[in-house]
């Protein structure tokens, strides 16, 4: 299995959908994730943290399966404005505070 | 809101020359990094560095590349004699001591050798 794995996408949905992605990892010692957004040539920007069973913000809920290795990010209300990509993000198998990104999912809403 | 800066924003160099990529952390920061993105892939991880040292660095940080903090705010990337492969977003990240595990990238700077 690889560290990161996320499905590609491209999502397409219509606005106001709801929307989940899902991302597995490796590493079954992981006590954090994230959920960065990007922008198209622009940097990676932390969307949500996740440190327990879940988190959630707005429209955005993160949840974590430890005993599957998997993260899952929904968006619900989809704007035209959550149009980017959405990588999963870990720290790295090292154990030190670097972190391993996915190569994320993109995310198109359509008017 | 405090943010990271990088300078410059994009980088034009000939293969074989020196460049030098300059990032400026959030203040109060003090662990840093330096990622890149090439052009359709994902970020990889290059190197960290804290307390004036490299803490960690990935097998694509080779002899090429070094790192620096040659004062209290700037933090700067080398690559000693470019290659095509080289060309790539290259970001900058820092993370505070506050207990959050959270790392704050700059803008990029784009790298394109020719």
């Amino acid at each position: 299995r690889k560290e990161v794995e996320q499905d590609p996408g491209p999502f397409n949905v219509p606005e106001g959908a709801t929307v989940a992605f899902n991302c597995t990892y490796s590493n079954s010692a992981s006590q954090s994730f994230f959920w960065y957004r990007q922008d198209c040539r622009k940097e990676p920007k932390l969307l949500m943290s996740v440190y327990s069973s879940g988190n959630e913000d707005g429209r955005f809920t993160a949840q974590l399966n430890r005993a599957s290795q998997y993260i899952s990010l929904l968006i619900r209300d989809s704007k035209l404005s959550d149009s980017a990509t959405y990588l999963c993000v870990l720290p790295r198998n090292t154990g030190r505070r670097a972190l391993t990104f996915g190569s994320g999912t993109r995310l198109q809403v359509q008017p | 809101e405090p943010e990271v800066t990088q300078t410059p924003s994009h980088q034009v160099t000939q293969m074989g020359q020196e460049v030098i990529l300059r990032c400026v952390p959030i203040s109060n920061h003090l662990y840093f990094y330096w990622y890149r993105q090439i052009l359709g892939q994902k970020v990889e991880f290059l190197v960290s560095f804290y307390n004036n040292e490299i803490s960690e660095k990935s097998e694509i940080f080779d002899d090429q590349f070094s790192v620096e903090r040659p004062d209290g705010s700037n933090f700067t990337l080398k690559i000693r004699s470019t290659k095509l492969e080289d060309s790539a977003m290259y970001f900058c990240a820092s993370l505070g001591t506050s207990g959050g595990r959270e790392q704050f990238f700059g803008p990029g700077t784009r790298l394109t050798v020719l």
